[in-house]
């Protein structure tokens, strides 16, 4: 069992709605969690991170971490085509053998005019 | 808006040719990593280095090999390519301050093409 799960989609909405995104793990001690935006072709590009529980908001993004649940998500409101892309989650935690990222396999998003 | 650079974008090269990326990072970070990326495929580490002099073997088995003399510098070489090593490489590197802080940033990938 991967110790980062999100369902590989593809989720399709229409412009303008809201983008519900969400990562579930197994590893309790992870401490940071990160969302990234990945076009097709191109390097994931940092949305958003978080530490601790609790929501961040930047502009149509919202982040939120349930570390009771072991589940984060990300909403995007007022979708846009160009926010058709492939979006991971990731995350960290101390490890004595090296602090390492632990990516989710990517959700991708097409959202249609 | 991070500052790392991959060169080249695009590489399309012959088998058992000799072939070195260049990755170079601005920020000053002291943590990089390179990861391999299939289309449509999950992320894999294959090298990291902490600091100059530095490196590691990440998750993912690589014929290839990194060097790290300088902070901002961490090119990744293939010293005979192949059809295999066909794939897009992804070049990061990372703040943090805390132990588990480990917010990296990407390059733009190098898409290698081995014929």
């Amino acid at each position: 069992q991967k110790e980062v799960e999100q369902d590989p989609g593809p989720l399709s909405v229409p412009e303008g709605a809201i983008v519900s995104l969400n990562c579930t793990y197994s590893n309790s001690a992870f401490q940071y969690f990160m969302w990234y935006r990945q076009y097709s072709r191109k390097g994931p590009e940092l949305l958003m991170y978080t530490y601790s529980s609790g929501n961040k908001e930047d502009g149509r993004f919202t982040a939120q971490v349930d570390k009771s649940s072991k589940y984060i998500s990300l909403f995007i409101r007022d979708s846009q085509p160009s926010d058709s892309a492939t979006y991971l989650c990731a995350m960290s935690v101390y490890r004595a053998a090296g602090n390492k990222l632990t990516f989710g396999g990517g959700t991708r998003v097409l959202v249609k005019p | 808006e991070a500052d790392i650079y991959q060169t080249p974008r695009y590489l399309v090269i012959g088998t058992g040719k000799k072939i070195t990326l260049e990755c170079s990072q601005t920020m000053g970070h002291d943590k990089m990593y390179w990861y391999q990326q299939d289309p449509g495929m999950e992320l894999h580490l294959i090298h990291y280095s902490y600091g100059v002099n530095s490196t590691e073997k990440g998750d993912l088995s690589s014929e290839s090999t990194v060097s790290r003399i300088r902070t901002e510098h961490f090119p990744l070489t293939l010293e005979s390519a192949r059809p295999s090593h066909t794939s897009q490489y992804l070049c990061a590197s990372s703040v943090g301050t805390g132990l588990a802080k480990n917010i990296q940033y990407f390059g733009a990938g190098t898409r290698l093409s081995v014929l």
